[in-house]
């Protein structure tokens, strides 16, 4: 079993709709990504977390929204998806020492028509 | 200013030549450097890390670090076809945090 599972893998959904896209590690990390990949402009930071009760905002935030249930679990939220929200999602975990690499999921292939 | 820079590519190399990937950092405070490997429409995968000055051997992977001159590089000896991929430089966020900042990433070509 993968050690960062994300769900779904893949989803298309329309203008509009409120989409929720998970994340679960087994690897017990404290801290937890989300990032999003387009073609030609590499992984861009869009929320971070270190614990349950801490939530950062990263470079692009606008039109998401996250929640930390729990230390395994990091969900990221389009609360009303538009078309430029198409992208690869990408979950990451890192453990809380200094200078450690961060691991990722599968990632989830999101298309808003 | 990018904080972590890379050439897109492609970088076109034989099968069994050694392929040459580069990366340079803006801050000279970083302590270490990742690479990843990337398949088209797959996840990033660490292949490499290293946090001294100097070469760092992982099987057919090399890392080389010069902190003087900023920069950090991934040597593939033996390239293979199954080597193609978009391979990423990672360095830490000046903002801390644990935070990485990817470079674009280098598009390799293995052809047989």
């Amino acid at each position: 079993d993968a050690d960062v599972t994300q769900t779904p893998r893949n989803r298309i959904t329309k203008t509009g709709k409120r989409i929720m896209l998970e994340c679960s590690q087994t690897k017990g990390h404290d801290r937890m990504y989300w990032y999003r990949q387009d073609p030609g402009l590499g992984l861009r930071l869009i929320y971070y977390s270190f614990d349950v009760k801490d939530i950062n905002k990263g470079e692009i935030s606008d039109g998401y929204s996250v929640s930390r249930q729990a230390q395994a679990k990091f969900s990221l939220s389009l609360e009303s998806a538009i078309p430029n929200q198409t992208a690869l999602y990408f979950c990451a975990t890192s453990d809380g020492a200094l200078n450690q690499p961060q691991h990722f999921g599968d990632g989830t292939r999101l298309s808003i028509l | 200013q990018k904080e972590v820079e890379q050439n897109s590519g492609p970088l076109s190399v034989p099968e069994g030549a050694i392929a040459s990937l580069n990366c340079t950092y803006s801050d000279r405070g970083s302590q270490s450097f990742f690479w990843y490997r990337q398949y088209s429409g797959k996840s990033p995968e660490l292949i490499m890390f290293i946090y001294s000055n100097g070469d760092k051997e992982d099987g057919r992977f090399t890392a080389q670090l010069n902190k003087a001159s900023q920069y950090v590089s991934l040597l593939i000896r033996d390239s293979q076809p199954s080597d193609s991929a978009t391979y990423l430089c990672a360095a830490p966020d000046p903002g801390g945090y644990n935070k990485l900042i990817f470079g674009a990433g280098t598009r390799l070509a293995v052809h047989p």
